[in-house]
């Protein structure tokens, strides 16, 4: 059975740092495209970091150069390390299993979610 | 980038209606649209993925349709554990976006 279980909520002040984790089982990080997505309270959904098998990392616009995504071979875990978090950062963030249909990206869908991790920026 | 623009933004509907959404690309994508449910608290789930194609276990009330820039997503018989927000998504150029919701209730 897949399953995706995020940890490292919390409540960090503004400029402060946090780091999520994602344990997954019933596939191998590594050898699957991976990416996080984030929610702000009572908004849409908005993907921030994306990691390819071969180990290339993606980020969103809002948060290049204060993400970073990475993954654990041994714990077979995908983490995110946001440094200079705003306000604007709030979120619940979940980590996804990026699925493509006859290994075509352009045709890439988020197809295992985590429960999602709480993450407030808040004074 | 791509834009997804999504309508209506919300809907009442009862219970055995049927409910079509649709989804707007601001650039053509071909058949690369993806539809989510997300119910209040919970994760989002794939529903259909290359704009027509049921996830495996989904429910054949839901379809999709649509290629280029116009999109729909329908619920044949709208049932109570339906409500939700349905959310469209493409992936292009390195960049995901995703529609900005429907949220769906019973009237």
């Amino acid at each position: 059975e897949v399953q995706l279980v995020e940890s490292g909520a919390g409540l960090v002040q503004p400029g402060g740092s946090l780091r999520l984790s994602c344990a997954v089982s019933g596939f191998p990080v590594t050898e699957n495209y991976m990416s996080w997505v984030r929610q702000a309270p009572e908004k849409g959904l908005e993907w921030v970091s994306l990691i390819f098998s071969a180990g290339g990392t993606y980020y969103a616009d809002s948060v290049k150069g204060r993400f970073t995504i990475s993954r654990d071979k041994s714990k077979n875990t995908l983490f995110l390390l946001m440094n200079s978090l705003r306000v604007e950062d709030t979120a619940v963030y979940y980590c996804a299993r990026v699925g493509m249909a006859a290994f075509d990206l352009r045709r890439a869908y988020f197809d295992f979610w985590g429960q999602g991790a709480l993450v407030t920026v808040s004074s | 980038d791509i834009q997804l623009t999504q309508s209506p933004s919300s809907l009442s509907a009862s219970v055995g209606d049927r409910v079509t959404i649709t989804c707007r690309a601001s650039q053509d994508i071909s058949k690369y649209l993806n539809w989510y449910q997300q119910k209040p608290g919970k994760a989002p789930k794939l529903l259909i993925y290359d704009a027509s194609n049921l996830d495996t276990g989904v429910p054949s009330r839901f379809t999709g349709s649509g290629s280029g820039t116009h999109f729909t997503f329908t619920i044949s018989s709208l049932q109570p554990e339906d409500i939700a927000t349905y959310f469209c998504q493409q992936y292009n150029n390195l960049l995901f976006t995703f529609g900005p919701g429907t949220k769906v209730d019973i009237k």
